[in-house]
């Protein structure tokens, strides 16, 4: 299959803690997304990271790249109730004409 | 910020009627998509379109499916009979592919298509 693996399919918290969800894939990649959907509603686009990039940070969120493991995690820190959301990594092989393939995500339900 | 525009929102359509799904990609984006989403399932690729042509389509984007940018700013999806089993939300997407191939799509917030 080529699109990333998430894990864990779902994920509960309180209100301040830290939330990790990883990411596996198969083959080399160009780089790798991470995408957020709220109940019923759009994607939203995070954060990208380059093959090249190990780490990457962009407000509460933090995206690690290990292209060895060929895994990658996604940290939000101190978590708040609007991040509940279902979050998906996207893998570009940078073979396709871009359509890009999503996982079943991550369901993250963060409890006030 | 800019913004990927659909509407509508909702939509509620009888079998076997033409539905067209409107989209307004991003206004310097050359890279245009649609996905879908049956409820509870996967996002699930559509069809790709760029220089006025289709790029890549997906085995559900069938005959029965097709796109058009008919100005310089819309970008749509017509269903040519609907069946019940196209009831899901339909996103489309733009990006603008960099030098380096870098991919960003910025989705729209969706039309959620009934049939009936």
């Amino acid at each position: 299959s080529q699109q990333g693996e998430e894990d864990p399919q779902a994920l509960s918290i309180q209100e301040g803690e830290n939330a990790t969800m990883n990411c596996s894939y198969k083959t080399s990649i160009n780089n790798l997304q991470w995408y957020r959907q709220n109940s019923g509603r759009g994607l939203v686009h995070l954060i990208l990271i380059r093959s090249n990039e190990r780490e990457k940070h962009s407000g509460r969120l933090r995206v690690t790249l290990d292209t060895s493991k060929k895994s990658s995690s996604l940290l939000i820190t101190a978590s708040r109730a609007a991040d509940t959301a279902s979050y998906f990594c996207v893998v570009d092989y940078g073979g396709s004409q871009g359509n890009l393939i999503f996982g079943k995500g991550t369901k993250l339900s963060v409890k006030p | 910020e800019p913004e990927v525009t659909q509407t509508p929102s909702h939509q509620v359509t009888q079998m076997g009627q033409e539905v067209i799904l409107r989209c307004v990609p991003i206004s310097n984006h050359l890279y245009f998509y649609w996905y879908r989403q049956i409820l509870g399932q996967k996002v699930e690729f559509l069809v790709s379109f760029y220089n006025n042509e289709i790029s890549e389509k997906s085995e559900i984007f069938d005959d029965q499916f097709s796109v058009e940018r008919p100005d310089g700013s819309n970008f749509t999806l017509k269903i040519r009979s609907t069946k019940l089993e196209d009831s899901a939300m339909y996103f489309c997407a733009s990006s603008q592919r960099t030098s380096g191939g870098i991919n960003e799509q910025f989705f729209g917030p969706g039309t959620r298509l009934t049939v009936l």
